[in-house]
């Protein structure tokens, strides 16, 4: 089946120390997104990708970083440096090609706790 | 940061009623306005994207309508069914890189 999985489903970790959430697509999907969600907050973009070996900052990139080596993969790093961490994170990919009609297609989540 | 809101933020029906909720988004540069359906556990998952002026799109008991000139979109549910109870998000397409902004939901529950 084609789809998005996301490893972890929860993940524990100290303060201070950095933590890479995996998000791996099998669709053959050229873009990838990663979202983050609070209580109360819309899905929030952090960092998106077009293509491989190459990605661009969303809305609230300070504290992430990503990486793009293949297509079906775009992990994400939560660094020390991001002050509030704790939050349910989403992973999606699309096909772009249909312009408006981009569909977005989610992963499960991964939901980060910082002890 | 371009603001979409959604009202309202949650909503308690019974089964079998007929329910309807609120997407405002910016009228100008207007794009497209996509909706997704969130249900607890599961990933969001597409219900419609709606493009014109006007347009309005229709799954089983669920259906949309859309008026870009004042920037909002109501999304309706006929005869509510526990199934139904999700977060339902709507997601404006910013016309770059197929980025979304969405909206905070609306969290629905129908009870028996």
């Amino acid at each position: 089946d084609g789809g998005i999985t996301q490893s972890p489903k929860y993940l524990f970790r100290k303060e201070g120390q950095n933590v890479t959430l995996s998000c791996e697509q099998n669709l053959n999907h050229d873009a990838m997104y990663w979202y983050r969600q609070d209580p109360g907050q819309g899905l929030r973009l952090i960092y998106y990708s077009q293509i491989v070996n190459d990605f661009q900052k969303g809305d609230i990139a300070e504290g992430y970083s990503v990486s793009r080596e293949k297509k079906e993969s775009f992990p994400l790093t939560v660094t020390s440096a991001q002050k509030n961490p704790t939050a349910f994170y989403l992973c999606a990919s699309s096909r772009p090609g249909t312009g408006v009609l981009d569909t977005q297609y989610f992963g499960p989540g991964t939901r980060l706790t910082v002890l | 940061i371009l603001n979409v809101e959604q009202s309202p933020q949650s909503l308690h029906v019974q089964e079998g009623d007929s329910t309807n909720f609120t997407c405002s988004f910016p009228s100008s540069n207007f794009y497209a306005l996509h909706w997704y359906r969130w249900e607890t556990a599961k990933s969001p998952e597409a219900l419609f994207v709606m493009t014109l002026n006007g347009d309005e799109k229709k799954k089983g008991r669920i259906s949309a309508t859309l008026n870009t000139k004042e920037g909002y979109s109501y999304l309706y549910i006929k005869g509510s069914q526990p199934e139904d109870s999700a977060t339902y998000l709507c997601a404006f397409f910013t016309g770059t890189a197929s980025k979304l902004t969405f909206g905070t939901g609306t969290r629905l529950q129908v009870t028996l």
